[in-house]
């Protein structure tokens, strides 16, 4: 069954530096979502991007975090300098379309990011 | 997206059916139910969706009532692997993000 992947599993940061989050969605998939959930709180929506643009992004979502889909098959999350607040488990998810009549997304692992 | 409302815990014995209810009274008529799973920090899992009829898949069974304000996930077999945190979530329509909740922890019990 085809599946999300997602790289690293963890990364440990000093606050400051540059982090890049790698994903690998589902290969026909067209939309692509990164979600991040801190520890003991809930899943937040961070960003969606289909045809190689954002397509909406959250509050949290600020200048400091970018994605790009730069090969056609990785999708990845950069956070330009990380904060102490970044630390959280990062999901990356995957749909075949978009809209709400069907919006099976399929999640990743996640990647724990630590920030010391 | 339209405010949803789920019991935040719940216990079901190892092979009874489990019975998830979630309430969405603001719910738009060209809106979907979603039903998703955490298992133990894993990343989410899809389960089942639907708009207005009843739906069934090899996970589960979403139930929603006629008026549309409220839902209920069925597990017919609910086992030990099947304890996690279970959100209902209605998106706004022509919206792709999903807005998770705190969801019903649900403990299958031996």
């Amino acid at each position: 069954e085809p599946e999300v992947t997602q790289t690293p599993s963890h990364q440990v940061t000093q606050m400051g530096q540059e982090v890049i989050l790698r994903c690998v969605p589902i290969s026909n998939h067209l939309y692509f979502y990164w979600y991040r959930q801190i520890l003991g709180q809930k899943v937040e929506f961070l960003v969606s991007f289909y045809n190689n643009e954002i397509s909406e992004k959250s509050e949290i979502f600020d200048d400091q975090f970018s994605v790009e889909r730069p090969d056609g098959s990785n999708f990845t999350l950069k956070i330009r300098s990380t904060k102490l607040e970044d630390s959280a488990m990062y999901f990356c998810a995957s749909s075949a379309s978009g809209g709400t009549d069907y919006n099976e997304q399929f999640f990743g692992p996640g990647t724990r990011l630590t920030v010391l | 997206d339209a405010k949803t409302t789920q019991p935040t815990s719940m216990d079901c014995a190892e092979g009874r059916a489990a019975n998830l209810p979630c309430n969405h009274s603001t719910i738009s008529g060209n809106e979907y139910v979603y039903w998703y799973r955490q298992i133990h920090s894993q990343g989410p899992q899809y389960i089942i969706h639907g708009l207005k009829n009843n739906e069934t898949n090899e996970m589960a069974s979403l139930i929603i009532t006629e008026d549309r304000k409220s839902s209920t996930l069925i597990l017919p077999h609910a086992t030990l692997r099947d304890t996690a945190v279970y959100y209902c979530i209605v998106p706004n329509f022509g919206n792709e993000k999903l807005t998770f909740g705190t969801g019903t922890r649900l403990t299958i019990i031996p």
